[in-house]
């Protein structure tokens, strides 16, 4: 089982990235996925969520980020994503790829290694 | 919305008990079965623990537990090891269908 996180860099405030999520050894159009991120030396913070087919793909986002981000997947590529926008220095975190542990909603069970984004002039 | 309210840092003795508190309102903890614990050793990514309050994920040593009384849950982790010494997080589902964590409390090994 594996998530592979991967996108991350240094990037200039106001710009924009794409992260990238590369699932293997589980059904991944099954589950429900998410992103949290932890930046240097802090706690962690939940980003957003990708529900899966059965839930029509509906997204939910944290309120610090709601506009600027934007989760999508493609099933058939066992690949989530995450569009960042509008980049502040406040955004500088490690981005971890979770999988939702079945039947559960908050209840993260595997998670990827992380990509670092910086923002930073 | 704030993060669930953790102790910066517990620390206990090999052997002993140590109990992590996670304060919330009756949006979060409150209201839901649905906090979680999450142990995260330094460079590495979180490790999910304790699941739906109490349920341990398979693999877990049973000295880890978790319990919930109104807008507070806790993990309790006894006959403490060395290798217990980590970060720990708890979250919980929220009201507006987010999940929230908290602060996170440091557990030294003394």
């Amino acid at each position: 089982v594996q998530l592979v996180e991967s996108g991350g860099g240094l990037v200039q405030p106001g710009g924009s990235l794409r992260l990238s999520c590369a699932v293997s050894g589980f059904s991944f159009s099954g589950y429900y996925m998410d992103w949290v991120r932890q930046a240097p030396g802090k706690g962690l913070e939940w980003v957003g969520r990708s529900r899966n087919k059965d839930h029509n793909y509906i997204t939910e986002y944290a309120a610090s980020v709601k506009g600027r981000f934007t989760i999508s997947r493609d099933d058939s590529k066992n690949s989530l994503y995450l569009q960042v926008n509008s980049l502040t220095t406040d955004d500088t975190a490690v981005y971890y790829c979770v999988k939702v542990k079945g039947g559960t909603v908050a209840s993260l069970d595997l998670w990827g290694q992380g990509t670092l984004v910086t923002v930073s002039s | 919305q704030s993060a669930l309210t953790q102790p910066p840092s517990v620390s206990g003795s090999p052997g002993q008990s140590v109990t992590i508190s996670c304060t919330g309102t009756s949006s979060d903890v409150g209201n839901y079965n649905r906090v979680s614990w999450y142990q995260q050793s330094p460079g590495t990514a979180p490790k999910l623990m304790i699941y739906e309050v109490s349920n341990r994920l398979s693999g877990v040593p049973d000295r880890f537990s978790g319990s919930k009384s109104g807008n507070t849950a806790s993990l309790t982790i006894s006959g403490l090891q060395a290798e217990d010494e980590a970060g720990y997080y708890c979250s919980s589902y929220t009201t507006s269908s987010t999940v929230i964590f908290g602060g996170g409390t440091k557990l030294t090994v003394l």
